[in-house]
C-alpha cells in the first residue's frame, strides 16, 4: 500500500528566508507525487506534480521540488517565502486513480 | 467553468439527524471523490467513484453511503449523523485513467456540525 509522511507537523521561517518542506513516500513502483496547497477555509490547489523525467519539477507561485528515487522523497523548495505563503502543504502520491495524502505540513511566516 | 461545487458550505445536524452532500463538477471527469479532514489528520478518503455506475469504499467508509447519479455528481450522504462525523468533508475530481490526469481538483467543502 502506499503511504506519505510528512516529518514536520509546523514549520515557521521569516519572510524572505528559503523554506523546504519534506515528504517521503512508500510505494512500489514510479509514483505519481504531487505537492498542494491549503489556505484557510479554501479547498486544496495543486501547487506542482511529478510523473517522469526532470527529477526537478517547478510550480506555481515560485515554488519548486525534487523527486530523489534513492532517498523516496519528493521534498518542496522555494527560494523566498513571501507572507501569502502561510498555508497548509500536503503531498500526495497518486496511483490507480486514487491518492494518498500526508498529513500535511503547517507553514507560518513570520514578518 | 465553476469547477467542483459542494454544497452546503456549513450545516448544523444534531445526533440522529441525517443529511446529503451534494458535489458536481464540469470538468468532464469520470473520477469523484469524497475526503474528509480532520486536524492533524490529513486527508482521508471516505468513498471514491471511479467512473459513472461504479463506487467504491475508501479508508472510513462506515457512517456514510454515496450516490453516483451521473457523470457530473456525486452525493454523500449521512444516514444517522454521529459526533464523531464533526469534520470538513471535501468533494474531488480527476479525469483519471490516462497518463499525466491523475491531478485532483478539489471543491471548497462543506464544514458539518453534529451536536
Amino acid at each position: 500500500a502506499q503511504s506519505v509522511t510528512q516529518p514536520d507537523i509546523h514549520i515557521t521561517v521569516s519572510e524572505g528566508a528559503s523554506l523546504e518542506l519534506r515528504c517521503n513516500y512508500s510505494y512500489g513502483a514510479t509514483p505519481y507525487l504531487f505537492w498542494y496547497v491549503q489556505s484557510p477555509g479554501q479547498g486544496l490547489q495543486l501547487l506542482l506534480k511529478y510523473f517522469s523525467g526532470d527529477t526537478l519539477v517547478q510550480g506555481i507561485k515560485g515554488f519548486e521540488a525534487e523527486f530523489k528515487r534513492s532517498q523516496s522523497s519528493f521534498n518542496l523548495r522555494k527560494p523566498s517565502v513571501h507572507w501569502s505563503d502561510a498555508a497548509e502543504y500536503f503531498c500526495a502520491v497518486a496511483s490507480g486513480g486514487k491518492s494518498t495524502f500526508g498529513d500535511g505540513t503547517t507553514l507560518t511566516v513570520k514578518p | 467553468n465553476a469547477g467542483v461545487t459542494q454544497t452546503p458550505k456549513f450545516q448544523v445536524l444534531k445526533t440522529g439527524q441525517s443529511m446529503t452532500l451534494q458535489c458536481a463538477q464540469d470538468m468532464n471527469h469520470n473520477s469523484m471523490y469524497w475526503y474528509r479532514q480532520d486536524p492533524g489528520m490529513g486527508l482521508r478518503l471516505i468513498y471514491y467513484s471511479a467512473s459513472e455506475g461504479t463506487t467504491d469504499k475508501g479508508e472510513v467508509p462506515n457512517g456514510y453511503n454515496v450516490s453516483r447519479l451521473n457523470k457530473r455528481e456525486f452525493s454523500l450522504r449521512l444516514e444517522s449523523a454521529a459526533p464523531s462525523q464533526t469534520s470538513v468533508y471535501f468533494c474531488a475530481s480527476t479525469l483519471a485513467g490516462v497518463l499525466g490526469t491523475e491531478t485532483q481538483y478539489f471543491g471548497p467543502g462543506t464544514r458539518l456540525l453534529v451536536l
